[in-house]
Parts: structure tokens; sequence; C-alpha cells
């Protein structure tokens, strides 16, 4: 099972961009890195998906170099709505070996 | 994506008692899997469901504590059995569809707590 590291906590303000890294030095061939977003209260929502490169929805951009190591999980101009618990991980679905670490709390402030 | 309900919500016990919760999904789906998420804490795989078979369990986790069943590709039920205060927590179930995206989806949990 591929283990991540994520920084517990970071603060941001309205309007910025945030970037959360996660590294995940042990990723297999077949692992694909999926990020959620986690309010009190809520069950985690998925925000995006990737394999390799770069991958872009509605929300976030995915960011995850040649050798796959580690991704960073981009959202543009962030909200106060934005605050919430933001999880990175790494695996085969369909093996079931994907498993949450501590995740990121964002704090965005006025 | 995939709309996942659970039951209860929320709900209050005792001690030594033992509570069922149900998930249901609005389309069948390939795999369920049951997650306990303590105060403040990340999320912890407790088993997968798998239909028509014994669920399997992580390590720290056994059926006696935890029976699951699921009856079919769209329901099931994970019960906490003889509870402890220790047992207060969220539980989540969530569902893979098998499609070529690839991911969970998860519900909205329930929130035990055990007085």
């Amino acid at each position: 099972l591929a283990k991540t590291t994520q920084p517990i906590s970071m603060d941001s303000y309205e309007g910025q961009e945030v970037n959360i890294t996660c590294s995940h030095n042990n990723i297999a061939t077949n692992d694909y890195i999926t990020w959620y977003q986690q309010f009190p209260s809520q069950g985690p929502r998925f925000i995006i998906q990737g394999y390799k490169t770069k991958v872009t929805n509605e929300v976030a951009s995915l960011f995850i170099p040649a050798d796959r190591k580690s991704s960073t999980l981009s959202l543009p101009r962030v909200s106060l709505s934005d605050t919430a618990v933001y999880y990175c991980l790494v695996g085969e679905m369909n093996n079931n070996d994907m498993r949450f670490g501590a995740g990121t709390r964002l704090t965005v402030k006025p | 994506s995939a709309v996942i309900s659970q039951k209860p919500s929320r709900d209050i016990c005792q001690r030594g008692t033992s509570l069922t919760i149900q998930c249901q999904v609005d389309s069948q789906v390939t795999m369920m899997f049951w997650y306990r998420q303590q105060p403040g804490q990340s999320l912890t795989l407790i088993a997968t469901a798998n239909q028509g078979s014994e669920a399997t369990y992580e390590s720290g986790f056994v059926i006696d504590k935890f029976p699951i069943s699921r009856p079919n590709l769209t329901f099931s039920t994970l019960t906490v059995s003889n509870m402890s205060p220790e047992d207060s927590s969220i539980y989540l179930c969530s569902v893979y569809r098998g499609a070529s995206t690839d991911t969970q989806y998860f519900g909205p949990g329930t929130r035990l707590t055990v007085l």
C-alpha cells in the first residue's frame, strides 16, 4: 500500500491560489492519485484524480511530475467555503488498496 | 456520481447495546466499503462488504464486533455490537462502481454516540 505524506495544515486568504503537495514515494505502476475534500459532519467528496502529467476540472488542477512520487493539488482563487480537510490517496480502486492519510486542514481567511 | 444514503444519520446509544447502520446506493456497484472516523481523525477502513460472501476485514476489526451484510449490489449494513464509549465515531459507507473514473463515492455518514 502506497503511503502518503501531506502537510497537516495550511492557511490562506480569500482569492489566493492554494497548492497542497502530497508525497508518495512508493507509488506503484498501476496506482492512481485521487484527492478528496471533507467538510465537518459530511462524507469526503471527490475532487480530482490523475495518473500522470496534469489534470484539470472545474474546481481544481492536479500536477503530477514524471516520476509520480508526488502530486500537487491546486485550488485557484479560494474562498471561505474552501475551508476543509483535503486528503490525498494513492492506489488501485479495484484492488481496494487506497487508504486515507492524515489529510491537510486548509483554513481560508477573509 | 452515485447517490448514497445512510440510516440513521445519528444515534445515541447505551453501552452494551448494538446498532445497525444501513447504506443504500441508487445504482448497482461493484464494491462497498465501511469506514470509521473518530473525532478529529482521518478515515479508517473497517471492511469491504462483498456481495454474496463474507466481508473482508482490515487489521484490528473483527466480524464479531462489526458484522456486515451485503444482500445485493445496492445495499449493505454494518452492525456495531456490544458498544462502548470508544465506539463513538462517524461511520461512513462508500461505493466503487467499477467505472473508468475509478474512484469511491461516500455516503453522508452516521454519527454514533455511546454513553
